[in-house]
């Protein structure tokens, strides 16, 4: 069975910093990667899909890169803000369902 | 509308009543997914849906859970003689195209709390 790692687990930094967030995969045969972001007591938002043929995707300040043969992605922050505040969780699609890990808390400190 | 809807977001049962929890799709979105998110962890999967074909029922834990989706866009998870260890946030999600194609939007979900 796929396991998906997140580590670390919660993360605090002082505004501005550049962070960066890690994703582990046990079984490399996968479709694609996602990673979300959760607010308390919402659903998940889609922030970065990496199709299994891609190494990262960009979006504004985000910069997800994939290595699926070591089985492990990255989600790189720049210029942390306070409304990054959140967990963020990656999922890996391995053809018949998805697997999620069980996310990194971040805090981003005024 | 806009995004995915759950309804209702919040559910509380008591042990032994059945729930419906019901999930509005983007409309269009070809795929639905239902997952199990319980306290401090990660969304679980529990089924998948194409158009009106549940595609994989595997992650579904026991056959108290029934998933349904007759018009291909509307779905609804039942779940008969709720348990306490039912207690989480289940969540929808959906895509335009098949699974392994597409990035998933999700519902805000429903809580649900077994007594």
């Amino acid at each position: 069975k796929q396991e998906v790692t997140q580590i670390p687990a919660a993360l605090s930094v002082p505004e501005g910093e550049n962070l960066v967030l890690n994703c582990s995969f046990t079984d490399s045969a996968i479709y694609n990667l996602q990673w979300f972001r959760q607010d308390p007591g919402k659903g998940l938002t889609s922030l970065l899909l990496i199709q299994s043929s891609q190494r990262e995707q960009t979006s504004g300040r985000l910069n997800a890169s994939l290595d699926k043969s070591s089985g492990r992605s990255t989600l790189y922050i720049a210029a942390s803000q306070p409304g990054d505040s959140a967990t963020y969780l990656c999922a890996v699609y391995t053809g018949n369902q998805f697997y999620f890990g069980t996310g990194t808390s971040l805090t981003v400190i005024p | 509308g806009a995004g995915v809807s759950q309804s209702p977001r919040y559910k509380v049962a008591k042990r032994g009543q059945d729930v419906a929890l019901r999930c509005d799709p983007i409309s269009g979105h070809v795929s639905l997914f239902w997952y199990q998110q319980a306290l401090g962890q990660g969304p679980e999967f529990l089924t998948y849906f194409q158009n009106e074909a549940q595609l994989d029922k595997s992650g579904l834990p026991s056959d108290r859970f029934f998933a349904e989706r007759p018009e291909g866009s509307v779905s609804t998870l039942k779940i008969q003689r709720t348990q306490q260890e039912d207690s989480a946030v289940y969540l929808c999600a959906s895509s335009l195209r098949p699974a392994w194609t597409d990035e998933q939007f999700f519902g805000p979900g429903t809580r649900l709390t077994v007594l």
